[in-house]
């Protein structure tokens, strides 16, 4: 089993539209939890951190679930410019920094 | 947020020959710097923990005395890729960490080909 699993997509979606992703962890001892943006050719950039209470940010919110190990995002009002990879990352245990990345889920965003 | 550098953003290199990579915060200090590679279509694969002063921590699979690190100061790190061959080819991604969260910042990545 994958430490982090994603479906890669494509989700093709029309703009408007809201999009869920989810996103399984295998070491139950992670504590941080982050969704990460990647456009194409480009370094992932932090779309937000991940809290055991569930967290928004404009259009994104974000929910952890620890006794089942997955975490989600969701996207509402999808925007042209939303299209891209998202990259659920796991920190790899208890007091560590080292990240785990998922492969990632594509996103499109049609007009 | 801080500002990671990296250095070159792309490299050409014929095979056999090494190839250096820097990675700079450009406005705070990180002991700890971490080096990430990705292939097309595929996640980020973690290559090695680089830590200011000590050695390095590969990951395993990870060739150490293939993929040089150096972490001479609190804002630089380097990865030399040494006698570099075409399956050497990727996306090299640096990431340097604050000390105080631990969150990450990641580099704008240097692509590298070997013909």
């Amino acid at each position: 089993r994958k430490e982090v699993e994603q479906d890669p997509g494509p989700f093709n979606v029309p703009e408007g539209a809201t999009v869920a992703f989810n996103c399984t962890y295998s070491n139950s001892a992670s504590q941080s939890f982050f969704w990460y943006r990647q456009d194409c050719r480009k370094e992932p950039k932090l779309l937000m951190s991940v809290y055991s209470s569930g967290n928004e940010d404009g259009r994104f919110t974000a929910q952890l679930n620890r006794a089942s190990q997955y975490i989600s995002l969701l996207i509402r009002d999808s925007k042209l410019s939303d299209s891209a990879t998202y990259l659920c990352v796991v920190n790899s245990g208890a007091g560590t920094y080292k990240y785990i990345f998922g492969t990632g889920t594509r996103l499109k965003v049609l007009a | 947020g801080a500002v990671v550098s990296q250095h070159p953003s792309r490299v050409i290199c014929k095979s056999g020959t090494s190839v250096k990579i820097e990675c700079r915060s450009l406005d705070f200090q990180a002991t700890t710097m971490f080096w990430y590679r990705q292939f097309p279509k595929k996640s980020l694969m973690l290559m090695a923990t680089s830590n200011e002063g000590s050695k390095a921590t590969y990951e395993q699979g990870v060739e150490k005395d293939k993929f040089l690190i150096n972490h001479a100061s609190l804002t630089l790190s380097t990865l030399t890729v040494t006698s570099a061959h075409p399956e050497d080819s990727s996306f090299y991604i640096c990431s340097a960490s604050l000390r105080t969260s631990g969150e990450q910042f990641f580099g704008p990545g240097t692509r590298l080909t070997v013909l």
